[in-house]
């Protein structure tokens, strides 16, 4: 079973600039969640897409937007890039298939995004 | 705030012995917790969860114990492997979604 599926891996920008990263989840997956990583703050929520609609947000500015599409995969964009937007940013997928259990979120490996 | 917190930057361990790594949270809100290993250049590999309504779980090598009074999870990893040397993150959500919040990581070091 193919895993979750991020591109690209490595991407340069310049400030100003905006970003477009993609993510396939795993293959009956309808919740893609978005995570920003970086040394000095860690791993962070972005946010969660489920049926196409947002359900999750964390608190990061307006410049950070996502969707999703009806076959599940999910793209996130970034505007008007800042220094302190270089980062690793992760999708991770799970079914949520709005049962009230939680499931584990599976984590692709990530595009690695640097500002210049 | 940090309500997800990993105290220990790093844990050094002989191979065949136990390695615990622990987590502390401060939300009450929480009811499920994970435990995900990342090597670099890769992405987080979830190893283990376990809900608010248990104490333990076990899979293979791997348990998780919680104490919800003590807000307190810990990973035990019986036997440790060199294989094992990683960063373990502990993470968190609440009721409604899947809102993970992570905390800082812990470098495990497994010598043979």
């Amino acid at each position: 079973k193919a895993g979750v599926t991020q591109t690209p891996r490595y991407l340069i920008k310049t400030r100003g600039q905006q970003v477009t990263l993609s993510c396939s989840p795993i293959s009956g997956h309808r919740s893609v969640s978005w995570y920003q990583q970086t040394p000095g703050q860690g791993l962070q929520f972005l946010f969660e897409y489920f049926s196409e609609t947002q359900r999750n947000k964390g608190n990061f500015p307006g410049r950070f937007s996502g969707r999703q599409f009806s076959n599940s995969r999910s793209e996130m964009n970034v505007s008007t890039l800042e220094l302190g937007d270089s980062a690793l940013y992760l999708c991770a997928s799970s079914p949520g298939t709005g049962s009230k259990a939680h499931q584990p979120q599976h984590f692709g490996d990530g595009t690695r995004l640097s500002i210049l | 705030d940090q309500q997800v917190k990993q105290n220990s930057p790093s844990l050094s361990v002989q191979e065949g012995r136990i390695s615990i790594l622990n987590c502390d949270y401060t939300n009450s809100m929480f009811d499920y917790f994970l435990w995900y290993k990342k090597y670099p250049a890769e992405g987080p590999t979830f190893l283990i969860s376990i809900s608010s309504i248990k104490d333990k779980n076990e899979d293979g090598r791997f348990t998780v114990f919680l104490n919800k009074s003590a807000k307190h999870l810990s990973l035990h990893i019986v036997p440790s492997q060199p294989g094992d040397s990683a960063v373990y993150f502990c993470a968190a959500s609440g009721p409604g979604g899947n809102k993970l919040v992570f905390g800082a990581g812990t470098i495990l070091r497994v010598k043979s």
